[in-house]
């Protein structure tokens, strides 16, 4: 059971927007800690989408964003694409394991 | 271009010692902006982080691995290496190595390929 709680799986349609919501805890994306997102396409690791909490690396498009409140974070995909089919990961630092924790995966079908 | 290299065995019998290096090519690891880190993901599972070090420091790890993980560099070597003791079919998984965002913020920039490593007999 992973520490960070992201639903198994979220759809939508070509052009729709969804959201993937990654539940932590006070210990983690609740205290100081950034939330990061990551997306893994299949057969391929695992990709930096967004780092803390809301910025994009160079070369991710603005369709994907991110945001936090409280002990939740949400990544936002808008005007999908068939190739953002993949599994998206949440993260973040837990000061009470002392180390990385990642949320289940939600795998996104478009 | 910051690029990994990771080699080791595909296949470890069960009670041994799995030993996993990855090559950096493209920066140096004795970077002072990041630390190094393990990461696996068994079949069809999420990703679970095993450990980390910078450079100079000492390594962490993930309490249920602390027992049996330990994380080194090699600096004159650009290389990072994990060894996991007393392993089973539980530690089936494809192996990743990354290297992550020091000074608070924890994210893994660059992942390598990922080595595949099946524990059976």
């Amino acid at each position: 059971q992973s520490v960070l709680t992201q639903p198994p799986s979220v759809s939508g349609a070509p052009g729709q927007r969804v959201t993937i919501p990654c539940t932590g805890s006070s210990s983690n994306i609740g205290g100081i800690y950034d939330v990061h997102w990551y997306q893994q396409l299949p057969g391929k690791a695992p990709k930096l989408l967004i780092f803390s909490d809301y910025n994009r690396p160079s070369g991710v498009p603005d369709r994907f964003s991110g945001s936090k409140s409280g002990a939740s974070a949400s990544l936002a995909i808008s005007g999908l694409q068939v190739e953002d089919e993949a599994v998206y990961f949440c993260h973040s630092f837990d000061i009470d394991l002392g180390g990385s924790v990642f949320g289940g995966g939600t795998k996104l079908t478009v | 271009q910051l690029q990994f290299q990771e080699s080791g065995p595909g296949l470890v019998k069960p009670s041994e010692t799995l030993t996993l290096t990855c090559t950096v090519s493209g920066d140096s690891i004795s970077s002072r902006s990041h630390y190094w880190g393990w990461i696996r993901q068994p079949p069809g599972k999420g990703l679970e982080w095993i450990g980390n070090m910078y450079y100079s420091g000492t390594p962490y790890y993930n309490p249920p691995l602390r027992s049996r993980a330990a994380i080194s560099i090699d600096t004159s070597k650009n290389q990072l290496s994990l060894m996991l003791s007393s392993v089973t079919a539980a530690d089936t998984a494809v192996y990743y190595c990354a290297r992550q965002r020091a000074g608070g913020r924890y994210y893994f920039d660059i992942w390598g390929q990922g080595i595949v490593v099946t524990v059976s007999s």
